[in-house]
């Protein structure tokens, strides 16, 4: 069974830019999260959806925007880019709401 | 609001035990977790452990809960080189909630 894949891996974008990060989760999965891992803050969640349907927010602006498909895939936007938003951005699925399994990330370096 | 604390580093010998201990602060949490991230990498989980159980022994990997105290333990014994790695201890709220609340991570080294 094919893992969590994230795409881009890498992406290198300026200020002021917006970015669109994109997930599929394991097959059968329909939970998906995200989460942003920085060297200062360690890893934060940002949301979390199921069905299609945002579960949950952390703490982070609004810039920070999510959407689920029906198959489940999932998309993060990050629009007005700032440097601080640099981070390994992890998706992470469940189908049990027990066990979540990560992507191996998208490393965005914001210049 | 919740907290998972953990020490920054730990180093050991190959072939010996590795203990790494994390404290949470939440009471209500439901499940603990155990992952492991090698550079350049997103997470893999390892193990985790209901609330209401005090021991999960997989393999090599040993887990410890202390719930009165919110004390959680992961055990890898004979430790080899390929260990090495970061491990972050996470906590999940109850059953309604996906979201994981980590640590900052303990990297283990590992001297051959």
């Amino acid at each position: 069974k094919a893992g969590v894949t994230q795409t881009p891996r890498y992406l290198i974008k300026t200020r002021g830019q917006q970015v669109t990060l994109s997930c599929s989760p394991i097959s059968g999965h329909r939970s998906v999260s995200w989460y942003q891992q920085t060297p200062g803050q360690g890893l934060q969640f940002l949301f979390e959806y199921f069905s299609e349907t945002q579960r949950n927010k952390g703490n982070f602006p609004g810039r920070f925007s999510g959407r689920q498909f029906s198959n489940s895939r999932s998309e993060m936007n990050v629009s007005t880019l700032e440097l601080g938003d640099s981070a390994l951005y992890l998706c992470a699925s469940s189908f049990d709401r027990i066990e979540q399994f990560f992507g191996p990330g998208t490393r965005l370096t914001v210049l | 609001g919740e907290d998972v604390e953990q020490s920054l580093f730990l180093s050991v010998r190959e072939g010996d035990s590795s203990v790494i201990n994390c404290t949470y602060t939440d009471s209500s949490s439901t499940y603990l977790y155990w992952y492991k991230q090698e550079p350049g990498a997103g997470l893999q989980l390892l193990t985790y452990i209901f609330s209401n159980m005090d021991m999960k022994q997989d393999q090599r990997l040993t887990v410890l809960l202390n719930k009165k105290d919110k004390h959680l333990s992961l055990r890898i014994a004979d430790t080899q080189t390929g260990d090495s790695a970061i491990y972050f201890c996470a906590e999940k709220e109850g059953a309604g909630s996906y979201q994981l609340t980590f640590g900052k991570g303990t990297k283990l080294s590992v001297i051959p």
